[in-house]
């Protein structure tokens, strides 16, 4: 079935330093991937939506100078914290969707912690 | 807009119980309507999905039924081990299957 692969699964940064995430679609083309942000005991807030070669959609509220997305591949979407600070600590989770699977596949998550 | 309302957890059973999660939902025309898993510290996995009207979604002893007149996707399962403990979501795609919207999330515990 598909697999989606995302690192780190955790990462603690110091505030001011930039994280990047990664997620990789192992056995399928992305040509749509999804950046989720989820509070403890919350659910999933979407935060940006990017097609592989444009630019990302953000939904509103989300800063796109702060939380830059790159979709340069049909298998690699990256997801930079720049300038974290301890408010931007959270667990993150990528999705992928491909044309030839029908569904969304998501990765494993990475929790950020921001000291 | 699309949304989905699932009952507010956390939902204890003991092991072996009868699990029932209601979900229902507001959409425009015929979403596909999916339940998602989360185990603690991990991403979230499908479940089951059901992709229209009176179709029942199936796996691991878990069921949901695409209900289109009562719009809702109650998830069921007749026996719970304490491995099932998590949190169960439930969601819907828009007509062009470009967009999952979520429900807030039911956690399960099971007690042995």
């Amino acid at each position: 079935g598909a697999v989606v692969s995302q690192h780190p699964s955790w990462v603690i940064c110091k505030s001011g330093t930039s994280v990047k995430i990664e997620c990789r679609s192992l056995d399928f083309q992305a040509t749509t991937m999804f950046w989720y942000r989820q509070f403890p005991k919350q659910s999933l807030m979407l935060m940006a939506t990017s097609n592989e070669g444009s630019k990302a959609t953000y939904e509103q509220g989300v800063e796109k100078d702060k939380f830059l997305i790159n979709h340069a591949s049909l298998t690699l979407s990256t997801l930079t914290v720049t300038s974290a600070h301890p408010e931007d600590s959270s667990f993150y989770i990528c999705s992928a969707k491909g044309q030839e699977y029908y569904g969304y596949t998501f990765g494993s998550g990475t929790r950020l912690t921001v000291v | 807009g699309n949304s989905v309302t699932q009952m507010e957890g956390p939902v204890t059973l003991s092991e072996e119980a009868f699990l029932t999660i209601n979900c229902t939902y507001t959409a425009t025309g015929y979403p596909s309507l999916f339940w998602y898993v989360q185990y603690p510290g991990e991403g979230l996995q499908l479940l089951l999905k059901a992709t229209k009207a009176d179709d029942k979604g199936s796996n691991k002893g878990f069921e949901a039924t695409y209900r289109k007149e009562t719009t809702s996707f109650h998830l069921e399962k007749g026996s719970v081990q304490v491995s099932d403990s998590a949190v169960y979501f439930c969601a819907l795609t828009n007509n062009a299957g470009n967009m999952l919207t979520f429900g807030g999330g039911t956690r399960l515990m099971v007690k042995p």
